[in-house]
């Protein structure tokens, strides 16, 4: 079955950049695109950006550009995400997601980070 | 950039029907895809495509899209029900395409 494990929760001080982790299982890695979504304690869910595990293109939500960057290892089926210049409103739960066509159909579990002094 | 507009709370006794709707500019143009997500866990995929469903989801949730309002559809609620659900699109009309969400709606089962 497919599975998308996140690595374990982060805490970071402000300025700081944190790397999470999201390796597939279950399907062919390169055959579907990866979302990111962050979700703050409490509230919605926020698009952060995707990225192609084939060929490494990536679409960044206007809000991340600069301070995101995605990107993968085929050769154990992992996606990455990396954000920089970290704040306190940046503390959140960030979930990778298999993209099929338009929609999510698989999530990962979930990477909480922790950003404080 | 395009917003979608969901009601914060639906209230609905066991074994009623719930609608949550999601409001958004022409959405009907568009294909919507539903998340129920309970506490403390990840989003699961329920609807894609307006209404067509995963394997696993029960019959009873069912969606609809047509001008300007998208509605998931629980039938029968149950209190397994009781979760926050997300509307999403892809918008492809701005400079920025991008996926969208709604604001969720939570779904209390009385």
């Amino acid at each position: 079955q497919v599975q998308l494990v996140q690595s374990g929760a982060e805490v970071k001080k402000p300025g700081a950049s944190v790397k999470v982790s999201c390796k597939a299982s279950g399907y062919t890695f390169t055959s579907y695109d990866i979302n990111w979504v962050r979700q703050a304690t409490g509230q919605g869910l926020e698009w952060m950006g995707w990225m192609n595990p084939n060929s490494g293109n990536t679409g960044y939500a206007q809000k991340f550009q600069g301070r995101v960057t995605m990107t993968r290892n085929t050769s154990i089926s992992t996606a990455y995400m990396e954000l920089s210049s970290l704040r306190s409103e940046d503390t959140a739960v960030y979930y990778c997601a298999r993209r099929e066509t338009g929609y999510s159909d698989n999530w990962g579990q979930g990477t909480l980070v922790t950003v404080s002094s | 950039s395009y917003v979608l507009t969901q009601p914060p709370s639906v209230s609905v006794a066991p074994g009623k029907t719930a609608r949550i709707t999601c409001g958004g500019n022409n959405i009907g143009s568009k294909s919507v895809h539903w998340y129920q997500q309970k506490p403390g866990q990840a989003p699961v995929l329920v609807i894609y495509y307006d209404s067509d469903r995963p394997s696993g989801i029960p019959e009873r949730f069912s969606g609809s899209n047509s001008g300007n309002t998208a509605t998931l559809t629980i039938s029968r609620v149950e209190a397994g029900d009781e979760a926050d659900y997300y509307c999403q699109v892809w918008d492809s009309s701005s400079d920025h395409p991008g996926v969208v969400f709604g604001g969720g709606t939570k779904l209390t089962v009385l």
